[in-house]
């Protein structure tokens, strides 16, 4: 089992410009979520989806999109990305209901 | 606003000795608790879980959780310079599924 995987590990963009961050897990796990984490502030929630077909907000949403697309998969987008948006994002999935979080490799983006 | 609260450190100890973290949490209705090491530059990886009052041990590992004064800590006994690392309090909010991340403290252990 790979676990949780994300695409890319590293990614710089120009202020304005979009994009998508991807992840996938083979836990059969049902429920997934997006953080963000920047230096001192631990890490925050930016969306999560409890189960397939359904998505919810985080502590910090804007900016963001997210799609559950099945079980597997759930991606977080960047419609206009902004410099404050530079951060490390990771990807977690929890088999059910108050269970462990198993963490994907993150994410390293730069926001010029 | 729920918190999780941890001092930031950095705590140095010498090899060998007992490291002690802790973290406490605003919510008083939490029954989840969870301990994850982060290495510079990599993801957090679950260290251990605790749901019930008293101590949890697991090798060199000791959760401690004390639900009436909102307390969780971690003992690392025999502490290693591989134990170096930042190590995250999280806290899950019952009735959702958010799990609320202290900050983290950096703990440094001295060869």
């Amino acid at each position: 089992n790979a676990g949780v995987t994300q695409t890319p590990k590293f990614q710089v963009l120009k202020t304005g410009q979009s994009m998508t961050l991807q992840c996938a897990q083979d836990m059969n796990h049902n429920s997934m979520y997006w953080y963000r984490q920047d230096p001192g502030m631990g890490l925050r929630l930016i969306y999560y989806s409890a189960s397939e077909g359904t998505t919810d907000k985080g502590e910090v949403p804007n900016g963001y999109n997210v799609s559950r697309l099945n079980k597997r998969e759930f991606s977080l987008r960047l419609e206009s990305a902004a410099p404050s948006q530079t951060s490390v994002y990771f990807c977690a999935s929890i088999l059910t209901y108050k269970e462990t979080q198993y963490f994907g490799p993150g994410t390293r983006l730069l926001v010029l | 606003q729920k918190e999780v609260e941890q001092n930031s450190g950095p705590l140095s100890v010498p090899e060998g000795a007992i490291a002690s973290l802790n973290c406490t949490y605003s919510d008083r209705g939490s029954q989840s608790f969870f301990w994850y090491r982060q290495y510079s530059g990599k993801s957090p990886e679950l260290i251990m879980s605790i749901y019930s009052n008293g101590d949890k041990e697991d090798g060199r590992f000791t959760a401690q959780l004390n639900k009436a004064s909102q307390y969780v800590s971690l003992l690392i006994r025999d502490s290693q310079p591989s134990d170096s690392a930042t190590y995250l309090c999280a806290v899950f909010l019952e009735g959702t599924y958010k799990y609320i991340f202290g900050t983290g403290t950096r703990l440094k252990v001295l060869a």
